[in-house]
């Protein structure tokens, strides 16, 4: 089974500052799908960002974007010019992209870091 | 507005009692999806439907069950409560068969279990 690993239960950075969350996965499959999802105080899960595992080149949507090392299963997300809205939990998930018979296109998500933006 | 409702927001009861979590997905999603998020934790996959079908399921609980109806809404029902099976749970919809979409999540249910 795949599992999805946030070893940064917490990080702090002071707005307009970069600071990039660590996600690294296992996986045997060559095909795959990541994602980024924020959930702020309001508990919302919104999608930040996502990545196709055939596609080299790095997602990038605004102030977001992702560094994917596929031999080393590692896919960090870097947050640039940090605003105070920013502030909330991510998480980083991961979804098979293997079509077998009675395949699930279910994510599965590490527990998570708490970004906090200092003023 | 991600366009999955859920309902009840906020759901108080006690140990031992039954309750039903709805969730009504976006126009047109197929697939539903549940998730159990308890505190310090991430979000556990419970159970997935697929055009009122079970598609894959989690670590769910054989106390828990859910369905999906042919207007595509669904329900989990959680029976014989727990204390620790307080959370916030959460449902999830995506355009059928489609890997590179992602889920789009409701505002879920906070479930407290006293």
């Amino acid at each position: 089974a795949q599992t999805v690993t946030q070893s940064q239960p917490e990080m702090s950075v002071q707005e307009a500052e970069t600071v990039t969350l660590s996600c690294t996965y296992d996986t045997s499959e060559s095909d795959y799908y990541l994602f980024w999802y924020k959930q702020p105080p309001s508990r919302q899960m919104i999608l930040v960002i996502r990545q196709e595992a055939y596609k080299q080149q790095n997602a990038t949507e605004n102030r977001f974007s992702v560094n994917f090392q596929k031999a080393a299963k590692s896919f960090s997300l870097k947050i640039s010019d940090s605003q105070l809205g920013d502030a909330a939990m991510y998480f980083c998930a991961y979804r098979s992209g293997r079509r077998t018979q009675g395949g699930s296109e279910k994510l599965v998500f590490g527990k998570g870091t708490k970004l906090t933006v200092n003023p | 507005d991600s366009g999955v409702t859920q309902t009840p927001k906020h759901l108080i009861t006690a140990t031992g009692q039954r309750v039903t979590l709805r969730c009504s997905p976006r126009s047109g999603d197929l697939s539903v999806y549940w998730y159990q998020q308890s505190l310090d934790q991430g979000l556990q996959f419970l159970i997935q439907y697929y055009n009122g079908e079970e598609r894959a399921k989690g670590n769910i609980l054989e106390r828990f069950s859910a369905q999906q109806f042919p207007d595509l809404h669904s329900e989990l029902n959680l029976s014989s409560l727990e204390l620790g099976d307080s959370a916030l749970y959460f449902c999830a919809s995506s355009v059928a068969q489609a890997y590179n979409s992602p889920l789009h999540f409701g505002n879920g249910t906070r479930l407290t279990v006293t």
